[in-house]
């Protein structure tokens, strides 16, 4: 079965220093990798998503970037973080390129917590 | 009107009452729906998956989709204090990788 590790658990930044949230996933090939944020009261907001190797889509404009060096390991990244850049961080997985997503429902990562201060 | 509602709640039970939780929606393309259960300060954990309408039953869980109503319900049966989580919807459109869509989520608690 899939793991997807994230690190790190909890992060506490300021204002307008820069950010790198990794996260890396075993047990399966070619998936497709997903960041969400959850917000207090917003639900999930999709991010970015990846079907493969220096291949991301951002479905939301924002301070952030993603990027995907190897097959299972997705970055997300911010040159400098604002106050509204806080929440709730979750690497997720489901499908692969040989399969579409719905296939294979999300499986998630235990998130890192950003609090931008 | 937004994609998917789903009440906030908080919704607070006694143990061993059922628990009905239940979200809308608007689009009529979504064919696939899930239900997740989130535990603080833990990532989501999928719990049901369905197709289409119908029923679907796991242990104490019970998985609905009323396609003609927009409207998909989970029901917890003998309801534990372990229980005690927010429970989200999401659903998928029924073609390539399209992206789930979310619910807000529902808060449970289950008082011993």
């Amino acid at each position: 079965s899939q793991t997807i590790h994230q690190w790190p658990a909890t992060l506490v930044q300021p204002v307008g220093s820069p950010l790198s949230l990794e996260c890396t996933v075993e047990g399966t090939s070619n998936p497709n990798l997903y960041w969400y944020r959850q917000a207090a009261g917003r639900g999930l907001q999709l991010l970015f998503y990846s079907v493969g190797i220096g291949q991301i889509s951002s479905e939301v404009p924002q301070n952030l970037s993603a990027s995907r060096p190897q097959d299972r390991q997705f970055i997300l990244s911010s040159k400098k973080l604002l106050l509204s850049d806080s929440g709730f961080y979750l690497c997720a997985t489901g499908g692969d390129r040989g399969r579409s997503s719905y296939n294979s429902p999300l499986h998630f990562g235990n998130g890192t917590r950003l609090t931008v201060t | 009107q937004k994609e998917v509602e789903q009440d906030p709640g908080p919704l607070s039970v006694p143990e061993g009452a059922i628990v009905s939780l239940n979200c809308t929606y608007s689009n009529s393309a979504f064919q696939y729906f899930m239900w997740y259960r989130q535990y603080s300060r833990k990532g989501p954990e999928l719990l049901m998956y369905t197709y289409s309408s119908g029923n679907k039953e796991d242990g104490r869980f019970t998985a609905q989709v009323d396609k003609s109503s927009k409207y998909i319900s989970l029901f917890i049966r003998d309801s534990q204090p372990s229980d005690s989580a927010t429970y989200l919807c999401a659903m998928m459109r029924n073609s390539g990788n399209t992206p789930l869509v979310f619910g807000k989520g529902t808060r449970l608690s289950v008082i011993a």
